[in-house]
């Protein structure tokens, strides 16, 4: 079947634009993450969703990002006027279902890859 | 907090050599321990896993045991091909709701493998 999609694949900003990321992930699956990668940071988590339950946020980085997810589905990340230290790779992932307990891999995405000029 | 610590790169090997990845981690739950890969331009993907002291994951001739008395899962192949090229990168996930954890994945800074011909 089909795999986490995400959209676009690069985005080219000027500082202090405002840049929607999309993510859909895979059919069925609850939970949904956002990571970031970038060279002098590694692999960082951002946000988490489960459902229709309210996000936690623990992981962003500062009040200008922002995600959404609607339906239980497709989510949206914001980051608002964005900054150069926002360039990275952001990634999303899904897994067929998070509860108390357990665990279940992720699958990711191919990710956007952000560049602030 | 969680963390994983593997061994930095770039590790250069010749064809048919043997690859061992060290991995080792700290966490404050009961984690699943993962080895995802990264090739040239692509996504991240899992390699292989384990959820359970003593489990061993093996996948496309990788493997990786699961040591709760060292804390360690090194990924190891016997016998590595120029294909294998690319970012390997250990990941644990504690369950959800122990030490806080929301199930996402914390990652080792990703270790560099060229295998040249």
């Amino acid at each position: 079947g089909a795999g986490v999609s995400q959209s676009p694949s690069n985005k080219v900003t000027e500082k202090g634009k405002d840049v929607e990321l999309r993510c859909d992930p895979i059919s069925g699956h609850t939970a949904l993450y956002w990571y970031r990668q970038s060279l002098g940071q590694g692999l960082e988590f951002l946000i988490y969703f489960q459902g229709n339950s309210a996000p936690d946020k623990s992981g962003l980085p500062s009040d200008r990002f922002s995600a959404e997810r609607t339906g239980g589905s497709v989510s949206t990340l914001t980051i608002q006027r964005t900054q150069q230290e926002d360039s990275a790779v952001y990634l999303c992932a899904s897994s067929p279902r998070q509860g108390r307990g357990l665990s279940y891999e992720q699958y990711f995405g191919p990710g956007t890859r952000l560049t602030v000029t | 907090g969680d963390s994983v610590t593997q061994m930095e790169g770039p590790v250069t090997l010749s064809e048919e050599a043997f690859l061992t990845i060290n991995c080792t981690y700290t966490a404050t739950g009961y984690p699943s321990l993962f080895w995802y890969v990264q090739y040239p331009g692509e996504g991240l993907q899992l390699l292989l896993k384990a959820t359970k002291a003593d489990d061993k994951g093996s996948n496309k001739g990788f493997e990786a045991t699961y040591r709760k008395e060292t804390t360690s899962f090194h990924l190891e192949k016997g016998s590595v091909q120029v294909s294998d090229s690319a970012v390997y990168f250990c990941a644990l996930s504690d369950r959800v709701n122990y030490g806080g954890s929301q199930g996402n994945l914390i990652f080792g800074k990703g270790t560099k493998l060229s295998v040249k011909p």
